[in-house]
C-alpha cells in the first residue's frame, strides 16, 4: 500500500531560526512529490513539485530536496517568519494513478514563536 | 481570480439530514475533486471528475454523491448525514487529471453532524 510518513508531527521554533521537515514515502511507481502549506482554516497551497530527475527546488525561503533512491524528501525553511506558522503536507503521486494516485501525508504542524 | 470557491464555509447538521456542498472554479480546469480532512489523517479522496460529464469514486465514497453540473461546478451531496461525516471538506481542481498536474484547493467547508 502506498504510504507517506512525515516527521516531526509538530515543531515549535523561534522566529528567525531555520528548520527542516521530513517526508518518507513508499509510493510506486513514483511520478512526483509535492509540498503544500496549509494555513489554519484554509486549503493547502502548493509550494514545490519535484519529479524523479529533480533533487532540489526552491520557492523563496522554502527549499525542497528529493532523494529518489532512499525515497526521502525534506523541506527546509530559512529565516522563519511568523507567517510560516502552518501545517506542511507532503504529497506523492504514482505514475499509474489518476486522481486516486495521490497519497497525502498527515502533515507537520509548525509554530513560529516571536 | 477567485480560484476555487466553496460554500458554505461552516455547517451543522442533525443526523439524517441532507445537504449539498457547492464548489466552483474559474480557471477553466477540466478536472475537479472532493477530499475530506480528519484530525490525524491525510486528505482522502471522496469523488472526482476527470472532465465534464464524468465522475468516479475515490478512496472513501460511501455516504456521498456528486454532480458535475458543468465545467465550472462540482457539488457533493450527503443524503443522510452521519456523525462519522463530521469533517472538513475540500474541493480542488486541476487543468487535467494526471500525476503531473498541480491542484488548486478551495478554503474548505467545516461540517459538524450531531
Amino acid at each position: 500500500k502506498n504510504q507517506v510518513e512525515q516527521s516531526p508531527q509538530s515543531l515549535i521554533i523561534l522566529e528567525g531560526k531555520n528548520c527542516t521537515l521530513q517526508c518518507n514515502y513508499t509510493v510506486s511507481p513514483f511520478s512526483n512529490l509535492r509540498w503544500y502549506k496549509q494555513d489554519t482554516g484554509r486549503g493547502p497551497v502548493s509550494l514545490t513539485i519535484m519529479t524523479f530527475s529533480e533533487n532540489t527546488k526552491s520557492n523563496g525561503r522554502y527549499t525542497a530536496t528529493l532523494d529518489a533512491d532512499t525515497k526521502q524528501s525534506s523541506l527546509h525553511i530559512t529565516a522563519s517568519q511568523l507567517s510560516d506558522s502552518a501545517s506542511y503536507i507532503c504529497v506523492v503521486s504514482a505514475k499509474t494513478g489518476g486522481a486516486d494516485g495521490l497519497t497525502f501525508g498527515k502533515g507537520t504542524h509548525l509554530i513560529i514563536q516571536p | 481570480n477567485a480560484g476555487v470557491t466553496q460554500t458554505p464555509k461552516f455547517q451543522v447538521l442533525k443526523t439524517g439530514q441532507s445537504m449539498t456542498l457547492q464548489c466552483a472554479q474559474d480557471m477553466n480546469h477540466n478536472s475537479m475533486y472532493w477530499y475530506r480532512q480528519d484530525p490525524g489523517m491525510g486528505l482522502r479522496l471522496i469523488y472526482y471528475s476527470a472532465s465534464e460529464g464524468t465522475t468516479d469514486k475515490g478512496e472513501v465514497p460511501n455516504g456521498y454523491n456528486v454532480s458535475r453540473l458543468n465545467k465550472r461546478e462540482f457539488s457533493l451531496r450527503l443524503e443522510s448525514a452521519a456523525p462519522s461525516q463530521t469533517s472538513v471538506y475540500f474541493c480542488a481542481s486541476s487543468e487535467n487529471q494526471g500525476a503531473n498536474y498541480g491542484y488548486t484547493f478551495g478554503s474548505g467547508t467545516r461540517l459538524t453532524v450531531v
